[in-house]
């Protein structure tokens, strides 16, 4: 059974990195038929795609963060890793990671992470 | 981007209602949406993808139907277990995004 699980600091910085890794058990990131990526959920709302990444290094992010959005694969460790510069209250969300399941009919989020509730304050 | 709009916002409904709940894309998206139920605190969980293909595990009395535009969530005979939200999500195109939840609460 795969299993994904979050981690990093709760806290961050107005302005500084947030950082997260997600490591995966279970199975291989290697896999050539699943990306692996980030989504949050801010507070009380919605849910949020930021971008995700094929361990061939093939990456797509949400434009609206591409900016600020680094997403890494490390097969060797079987994790995966999200990096947004310069945070501001509005990044303060729980953050999922979670395999995106390449198929013929939909590319869809089939195995999720517990979630990680990162606050951006001072 | 294409939006997705989900109806109702929220529902209430009785253990053994059957519950439909929409979603409409802003453009044709084939059939390449999947939906999701979400408890407190818990992460999403993967119920129906391809539109209509119904996720392992899953239970028989979810289903999904529609394709280009308009596309529904049904459950046949809500279960206590079922209370929660359920929120859609299409990958036809980058950005992939999310409808905006709908909320299935005990009447």
């Amino acid at each position: 059974q795969l299993q994904l699980q979050e981690s990093g600091p709760g806290l961050v910085r107005p302005s500084e990195t947030l950082s997260l890794t997600c490591a995966v058990s279970g199975g291989s990131t290697s896999n050539n038929d699943n990306y692996w990526g980030w989504i949050r959920q801010s507070p009380g709302k919605g849910l949020e795609w930021i971008g995700s990444m094929s361990h061939s290094g093939h990456a797509h992010n949400n434009p609206s963060l591409q900016s600020r959005v680094t997403i890494s694969i490390d097969t060797s460790k079987n994790q995966f890793s999200l990096k947004l510069s310069s945070v501001t209250a509005t990044d303060t969300a729980v953050y999922y990671c979670a395999r995106r399941r390449i198929g013929i009919f939909g590319n869809e989020f089939d195995y999720w992470g517990q979630g990680a509730l990162v606050t951006v304050s001072s | 981007d294409i939006q997705l709009t989900q109806s109702p916002s929220s529902v209430s409904a009785s253990v053994g209602d059957r519950v439909t709940i929409t979603c409409r894309a802003s453009q044709d998206i084939n059939t390449w949406l999947a939906w999701y139920q979400q408890k407190p605190g818990k992460a999403p969980k993967l119920l129906i993808y391809a539109a209509t293909s119904l996720e392992s595990g899953v239970p028989s009395r979810f289903s999904g139907s529609g394709s280009g535009t308009d596309f529904t969530l049904t459950i046949s005979s809500l279960q206590p277990e079922d209370f929660a939200t359920y929120y859609c999500q299409q990958s036809n195109n980058f950005p992939l995004s999310f409808g905006g939840g709908t909320k299935v609460e005990i009447k």
